[in-house]
């Protein structure tokens, strides 16, 4: 089945710097990524979506030179969230739209912690 | 109003109960449904999805959906301690496009 592979699973960072989180595609080719943002027991929240070589789309309210988003290519799609706050932790979950089935895979979660 | 709505729970049942689960929406262009499981600190999985109104069903799991009440259902039947996690319900207008998920109902089965 389709697997789409989600690292680092845990990071903590501090207050300024940089986080990089990766989803690669492993046995299909994902045109259409999303990412969510997932506060503790809330529901997933869509930040954006990417399709491969092209700008993301961003959903209101996400500020687009905070959370970084690059689809290079067909196996991989990145979220860089820059210059981390407290404020910014939380879980984060890419899912990429395959041909299988009804089309959604997720990763399995990346969990920030800014301090 | 959210476009999706979820009771949050927790719903506590023994072993071996029948579940329900349910969510209401209000965007009537909403075709495909889904149903996903979420265990702690992990991704969302998959576990049923069905497109526009009916029923379906995968051995312990039946999902219906109602389109003319803007509500959908999830029974787990003879429940086990290791269907405890949180239930999601997800639906979109099409089937390429981003999915608007429910808050989510977190679920424990006692033994």
């Amino acid at each position: 089945g389709a697997v789409v592979s989600q690292h680092p699973s845990r990071v903590i960072c501090k207050s300024g710097t940089s986080v990089k989180i990766e989803c690669r595609s492993l046995d299909f080719q994902a045109t259409t990524m999303f990412w969510y943002r997932q506060f503790p027991k809330q529901s997933l929240m869509l930040m954006a979506t990417s399709n491969e070589g092209s700008k993301a789309t961003y959903e209101q309210g996400v500020e687009k030179d905070k959370f970084l988003i690059n689809h290079a290519s067909l196996t991989l799609s990145t979220l860089t969230v820059t210059s981390a706050h407290p404020e910014d932790s939380s879980f984060y979950i890419c899912s990429a739209l395959t041909r299988q089935g009804y089309g959604y895979t997720f990763g399995s979660g990346t969990r920030l912690t800014v301090v | 109003q959210k476009e999706v709505e979820q009771d949050p729970g927790p719903l506590s049942v023994p072993e071996g109960a029948i579940v329900s689960l349910n969510c209401t929406y209000s965007n009537s262009a909403f075709q495909y449904f889904m149903w996903y499981r979420q265990y702690s600190r992990k991704g969302p999985e998959l576990l049923m999805y069905t497109y526009s109104s009916g029923n379906k069903e995968d051995g312990r799991f039946t999902a219906q959906v109602d389109k003319s009440s803007k509500y959908i259902s999830l029974f787990i039947r003879d429940s086990q301690p290791s269907d405890s996690a949180t239930y999601l319900c997800a639906m979109s207008a099409d089937n390429t496009g981003k999915l608007i998920f429910g808050q989510g109902t977190t679920l424990q089965v006692k033994p």
